[in-house]
């Protein structure tokens, strides 16, 4: 149980360009994920809370005119990368708690993002 | 600021040498300390939590503890497949909710 899963595992885009990345709960409902992003050698940073049917709550320092995300079900959530640059080339990784009010998060396998 | 450090940064054993992994935290408010496994290019697999001092936890051939400041995790006779990078996590309170907090990791290799 408790399956995260994620789409696509990779993509290659170009300087410009918007990405979309999907997170979906499989064998539960999640009304909160989590976005995370990871470079090498590096801790997971958390982006974002997504919340089902509401506004994603952004960390400081991250631009959420440049990182939408979207939580339009219970089992599903997305985060579009927009007008991408180099930089922004790394591993997002999305989690989820399989119950309502635990702690423990199921991480999804992650995207790798390139940018060139 | 909320810091979670692990230590060592990466460790080579020999399979059946057993090692313990750090993770030392100073945070503001623990809800939970969390153990995670990643293998490349995959996302972290939930090991353990742990709530409050002097808890224990164990699966297989891994042993987590926690005290006041810090975690352990015990690897008692490692096999080779036991190589990987284990994460620690903290649970910490922001605004009306929760986030976890990551440390860097540390990477594992145990050797045949």
């Amino acid at each position: 149980g408790a399956v995260v899963s994620q789409h696509p595992s990779r993509v290659i885009c170009k300087s410009g360009t918007s990405v979309k990345i999907e997170c979906r709960s499989l064998d539960f409902q999640a009304t909160t994920m989590f976005w995370y992003r990871q470079f090498p050698k590096q801790s997971l940073m958390l982006m974002a809370t997504s919340n089902e049917g509401s506004k994603a709550t952004y960390e400081q320092g991250v631009e959420k005119d440049k990182f939408l995300i979207n939580h339009a079900s219970l089992t599903l959530s997305t985060l579009t990368v927009t007008s991408a640059h180099p930089e922004d080339s790394s591993f997002y990784i999305c989690s989820a708690p399989p119950t309502s009010g635990t702690r423990e998060q199921y991480f999804g396998p992650g995207t790798r993002l390139t940018v060139t | 600021e909320d810091q979670v450090t692990q230590s060592p940064e990466a460790l080579r054993l020999q399979e059946g040498e057993s090692s313990s992994l750090n993770c030392s935290y100073t945070v503001s408010g623990l809800r939970g300390l969390f153990w995670y496994r990643q293998d490349p290019g995959k996302g972290p697999e939930f090991l353990f939590t742990l709530y409050s001092a002097g808890e224990e936890k164990e699966k297989e051939r891994l042993k987590a503890t926690l005290t006041k400041k810090e975690s352990f995790l015990h690897i008692t006779a490692p096999k080779p497949e036991d190589s990987a990078t284990y994460l620690c996590a903290v649970s910490v309170p922001q605004g009306g909710s929760e986030k976890l907090v990551f440390g860097k990791g540390t990477k594992l290799t145990v050797n045949p």
